[in-house]
């Protein structure tokens, strides 16, 4: 079935680094991948997304590229704030039905 | 973006009570709902898919007396823990979409609580 692989967490960056977090995915079809964000105590608010193969998802600084040769979805940022400090989880929906990854945990220091 | 919001936000029973989470699609109509549950650092496992007006699909090893599900309306899903217990605690998040060039797109509640004594 399908499935959404990560990079195991916590990550943690000081303010201004730069910022890779590795996903992969296996998936029958064309999914749309996503990138989501869960701030402490808080639900899940999308952060990107792309729906076709070579599209890049962006957004406050974050960006990612559907590579379909790769089946990766990276997230990356060229300088993190301490804001940035959150869980982020990678997803895909194909067939109606969301999977997720284990999410990686991020923590940025002042 | 549409915005889905859920009641209450957190909630602390006691053993054997039972209790009811709602999740509304304020700007939009949805035609699927879908519950996740959340273990603490952990990723969201999906329970079950509520369609409007039909009963809900549940994922395997997820309890349908235990956790019943109501799609009444094109806004409304509800989640009843019936009888719940201790290890019934865990953050509850719900998500709707509906049909168009959202990309498949869900938008998510911001989450329930529940603490069960």
């Amino acid at each position: 079935g399908d499935s959404v692989t990560q990079m195991e967490g916590p990550v943690t960056l000081s303010e201004e680094a730069f910022l890779t977090i590795n996903c992969t995915y296996t998936a029958t079809g064309y999914p749309s991948l996503f990138w989501y964000v869960q701030y402490p105590g808080e639900g899940l608010q999308l952060l990107l997304k792309a729906t076709k193969a070579d599209d890049k998802g962006s957004n406050k600084g974050f960006e990612a590229t559907y590579r379909k040769e790769t089946t990766s979805f990276h997230l990356e940022k060229g300088s993190v704030q301490v804001s940035d400090s959150a869980v982020y989880f990678c997803a895909l929906t194909g067939g109606f039905k969301t999977i997720f990854g284990a999410g990686t945990r991020l923590f940025v220091k002042a | 973006g549409a915005v889905v919001s859920q009641h209450p936000s957190r909630v602390i029973c006691k053993s054997g009570t039972s209790v009811k989470i709602e999740c509304r699609s304020l700007d939009f109509q949805a035609t699927t709902m879908f519950w996740y549950r959340q273990f603490p650092k952990q990723s969201l496992m999906l329970m079950a898919t509520s369609n409007e007006g039909s009963k809900a699909t549940y994922e395997q090893g997820v309890e349908k007396d235990k956790f019943l599900i109501n799609h009444a309306s094109l806004t409304l899903s509800t989640l009843t823990v019936t009888s719940a217990h201790p290890e019934d605690s865990s953050f509850y998040i719900c998500s709707a979409s509906t049909p168009g060039d959202s990309g498949d797109e869900q938008f998510f509640g911001p989450g329930t609580r529940l603490t069960v004594l």
